[in-house]
This record gives C-alpha cells, sequence and structure tokens, in this order.
C-alpha cells in the first residue's frame, strides 16, 4: 500500500525552530517529487515547498522563502520540512504529498502534522 | 502569488449537477494544462479527484469532471450524492511552484 506518514509536529515559541518527517513506503520514492502542503487551522490549502526527485532542485513559497529548507533522503525513504524563525502565521497541519507519475498533482498525502507556534 | 478565486459555497440537491468554478490569471490557470482538483472531508487529507484539468484518478467516480476555458476551471459534480458534501480546492501549477484556490464548501441538500 503506498503511503505517507508525518511527523515532527509540536509546540514551538516564535523564533523556534522544527524539523518534519514524512517516511514514504509502497512506491519507488526516489521516483518521484515530493511537496509539503499547509493548512491553518479553519482555512484553506497553502503550498509551502517542492524537492525534485533527486533533491537537486528545491522550491518555496514566498512566505517560507529563507526560512524553511526542504530536505530528502531517498536511501532512508524519507522527506523533511526543516522549520526556522517560526512565527505565529505558521500555526496549522503540515501535510506531505507525492505528485502523480509524469505530472505535477498531488495524488498521495500523509495524514498531517501539527505545528503551533506560540508563547 | 494570490490564491485561486472559488465561490465560498455551493449546494445541489441528490441528483443535481453543480458546478465549482476557479478563476486565476494567465500566468496560473490559463498559462497551463495542470490544473487539479481536491476533496477533503472534515479532519482528513485531502484527496485528489481530477488532474490535468479533465483527467480522473483511478478509483474515482465518473461523476467528477473537469474542464478549463482561458484563465478560468471548473469542476462540474453530476448526480449529486450526500458523500459528495465536502470541501474542493483547485490547484494550478505553474512550472515552480502550486497556487492553490479558496476552497468551496459543497452542501448536498
Amino acid at each position: 500500500e503506498v503511503q505517507l506518514l508525518d511527523s515532527g509536529g509540536g509546540l514551538v515559541q516564535p523564533g523556534g525552530s522544527l524539523r518534519l518527517s514524512c517516511a514514504a513506503s509502497g512506491f519507488t520514492f526516489s521516483s518521484y517529487a515530493m511537496n509539503w502542503v499547509r493548512q491553518a487551522p479553519g482555512k484553506g490549502l497553502e503550498w509551502v515547498s517542492a524537492i525534485r526527485n533527486s533533491g537537486g532542485s528545491t522550491y518555496y513559497a514566498d512566505s517560507v522563502k529563507g526560512r524553511f529548507t526542504i530536505s530528502r533522503d531517498n536511501s532512508k525513504n524519507t522527506l523533511y520540512l526543516q522549520m526556522n524563525s517560526l512565527r505565529a502565521e505558521d500555526t496549522a497541519l503540515y501535510y506531505c504529498a507525492k505528485v502523480v507519475r509524469g505530472g505535477p498533482s498531488l495524488d498521495i498525502w500523509g495524514q498531517g502534522t501539527m505545528v503551533t507556534v506560540s508563547s | 502569488q494570490s490564491a485561486l478565486t472559488q465561490p465560498a459555497s455551493v449546494s445541489g440537491s441528490p441528483g443535481q449537477s453543480i458546478t465549482i468554478s476557479c478563476t486565476g490569471t494567465s500566468i496560473d490557470v490559463g498559462g497551463y494544462n495542470y490544473v487539479s482538483w481536491y476533496q477533503q472531508y472534515p479532519g482528513k487529507a485531502p484527496k485528489l479527484v481530477i488532474y490535468d484539468v479533465s483527467n480522473r484518478p483511478s478509483g474515482v467516480s465518473n461523476r467528477f469532471s473537469g474542464s478549463k476555458s482561458g484563465n478560468t476551471a471548473s469542476l462540474t459534480i453530476s448526480g449529486l450524492q450526500a458523500e459528495d458534501e465536502a470541501d474542493y480546492y483547485c490547484c494550478s501549477y505553474t512550472g515552480s511552484r502550486y497556487v492553490f484556490g479558496t476552497g468551496t464548501k459543497v452542501t448536498v441538500l
């Protein structure tokens, strides 16, 4: 079964850091680009970041550029999101998502991990 | 980049058809045939229902269909069923980033 398992969320103070992980199983992880998408409580979906299958290219939303870093370890079938200088507005449920074969749409999503930034 | 514009809510009776619009610009919806649609139930992860404007993933009901004209994409749900009551989001890929729509709550009367 194709599956993504998000983890690493929690409560962090403004200005703090957190690293999210997304463990993949059931597919050839190294063949697919991956993304992070977030959803603030009661709000809509917001794309955060993407990484090519090799990890050689990364992309970020303007709202997180310079503060967040996406990476992957294809030997461990795991995607990461390092989040630094966290702000209250980063509070959200963070989902990792896999792209479909041959296209950019997101066909498999993790269950999400909650990040709360508050003092 | 601004979110794509969707109606906040759409409703219909069982068996009816409804259409959700998704309006962007020439640099997102109008510029690429990479519009996708996601269904989300409360407390659940989004589920892909349409990709590349009009394609359905395996396992998605053929009651869901997508189209695009200019800078506006549309999702049509025909033969509306109670299980279709959910939030729906459009999304456009712009070559290096994604932009989601504002979301539409579908209510089955």
